[in-house]
């Protein structure tokens, strides 16, 4: 089955500057990779996917690369932002027939201080 | 639309009691999956259905746990009997049917026993 590592598992940042999670995956034919965000007492909500037909997706302030090659892919937060704190997951597709059915990493716990 | 409805929100229950945990996905989702997070083990896939029907189930921990879905906007998890590490945030989702697409999480239920 499918093998997800995330690291770091947490991650402590000062406000402005950027984080960087790594996540590395098992099977290379993985062809979706999401990251998920779970604020306290909250849903993990998706914030952010790539496909694997692309090298790297920008949305605003947070970015995705992925290198199909290494199996790895990285979720980048740049000027970070007291709201940013959360745990952020990623997570890789166990079959073909459906995105919702994921292998998530263990997650990484982001703090963001003022 | 209301997304995906879970409940009850909170369940506190005595160990060897029943527990049964409701889903109501998004209209027109036609996958379901019910997920369980743990300190321990993190997020973790259970089962999920298909047009009603549970496609795998190979994640439900125990014969003491099942999973029914008996029309397109309904689902359960039931937990009979219930032990005190089955205490989690049970999280249900759904998809469309194209199956190429994010899953969308409920609130999840936080069911703790005692």
């Amino acid at each position: 089955g499918e093998n997800v590592e995330q690291h770091p598992s947490t991650l402590s940042v000062q406000e402005g500057d950027s984080a960087v999670i790594k996540c590395t995956y098992s099977d290379s034919a993985s062809n979706y990779f999401p990251w998920y965000k779970q604020e306290l007492g909250k849903r993990p909500q998706l914030i952010i996917d790539i496909r694997s037909n692309v090298g790297e997706k920008k949305d605003q302030r947070i970015a995705v690369t992925l290198n199909k090659t290494a199996k790895h892919f990285s979720l980048h937060i740049t000027e970070t932002q007291p709201e940013d704190s959360a745990v952020y997951f990623c997570a890789v597709p166990m079959t073909t027939d459906s995105w919702g059915k994921l292998q998530f990493g263990a997650g990484t716990q982001v703090v963001v201080t003022p | 639309d209301a997304g995906v409805i879970q409940s009850p929100r909170h369940e506190v229950t005595e160990m060897g009691q029943e527990v049964t945990l409701r889903c109501k996905p998004i209209s027109g989702h036609d996958y379901l999956f019910w997920y369980r997070q743990t300190m321990m083990r993190g997020l973790e896939l259970l089962i999920y259905f298909n047009n009603n029907v549970p496609i795998d189930d190979s994640g439900m921990p125990e014969d003491r746990f099942s999973a029914k879905m008996p029309n397109a906007s309904f689902s359960t998890l039931k937990i009979q009997p219930s032990e005190p590490r089955d205490s989690a945030v049970y999280f249900c989702a759904s998809s469309p049917s194209s199956g190429n697409t994010e899953a969308f999480f409920g609130q999840g239920t936080r069911l703790t026993v005692v």
